[in-house]
């Protein structure tokens, strides 16, 4: 149980385009997802938190119009980063948690996701 | 937020229980500690938590000291899988928020 699934798991774009990262909680239903970037050799940051249904929860430093979270439905969210730029190449990761209390009361991880911007 | 620390790298030898340890002398009365683990380019691996009392599961059992400034992940057998980044992460209180600190390498060798 407690599977979580992102695709793609890896993505090359040119500079100045829009890509789309899914995440999906396969066997449980996700009432908080959290997205987290990565740079190498360094630790997962936490860029932002969200509730089935609600605006994410941005932290301090997250440009909102950057990056698009939607959570749409209890098993699905996405990551939109738009207008792509070299710096934002990074590995992003996002996490599921379900119901309060339930046997998926944890964070669980997706594989992640490699973006390349040229 | 409470910060851990942590070595920045540890060895063990295969089928040795692995200890590594991880000190949060700021953590408030109710604040938990989870313990995961990132397998180089993957998403992290949930392994155990626990608030006071030491816990013990499939994965690996955490001790908490009683003044809770300090725990212990304990990985009784290790084997080669088990050479991973391993981050202790006291969880934000009133909130689901984990912030990871730069972990401990462990490098489990034949």
């Amino acid at each position: 149980g407690a599977v979580v699934s992102q695709h793609p798991s890896w993505v090359i774009c040119k500079s100045g385009t829009s890509v789309k990262i899914e995440c999906r909680s396969l066997d449980f239903q996700a009432t908080t997802m959290f997205w987290y970037r990565q740079f190498p050799k360094q630790s997962l940051m936490l860029m932002a938190t969200s509730n089935e249904g609600s605006k994410a929860t941005y932290e301090q430093g997250v440009e909102k119009d950057k990056f698009l979270i939607n959570h749409a439905s209890l098993t699905l969210s996405t990551l939109t980063v738009t207008s792509a730029h070299p710096e934002d190449s990074s590995f992003y990761i996002c996490s599921a948690k379900g119901l309060a209390g339930g046997p998926y009361n944890e964070q669980f991880f997706g594989p992640g996701t490699r973006l390349t911007v040229l | 937020d409470a910060k851990t620390t942590q070595p920045t790298s540890m060895d063990c030898a295969e089928g040795r229980a692995a200890n590594l340890p991880c000190n949060h002398s700021t953590i408030s009365g109710n604040e938990y500690v989870y313990w995961y683990r990132q397998i180089h380019s993957q998403g992290p691996q949930y392994i155990i938590h626990g608030l006071k009392n030491n816990e013990t599961n499939e994965m690996a059992s955490l001790i908490i000291t009683e003044d809770r400034k300090s725990s212990t992940l304990i990985l009784p057998h290790a084997t080669l899988r088990d050479t991973a980044v391993y981050y202790c992460i006291v969880r934000v209180f009133n909130t689901d928020k984990l912030i990871f600190g730069t972990g401990t390498r462990l490098q489990v060798f034949p």
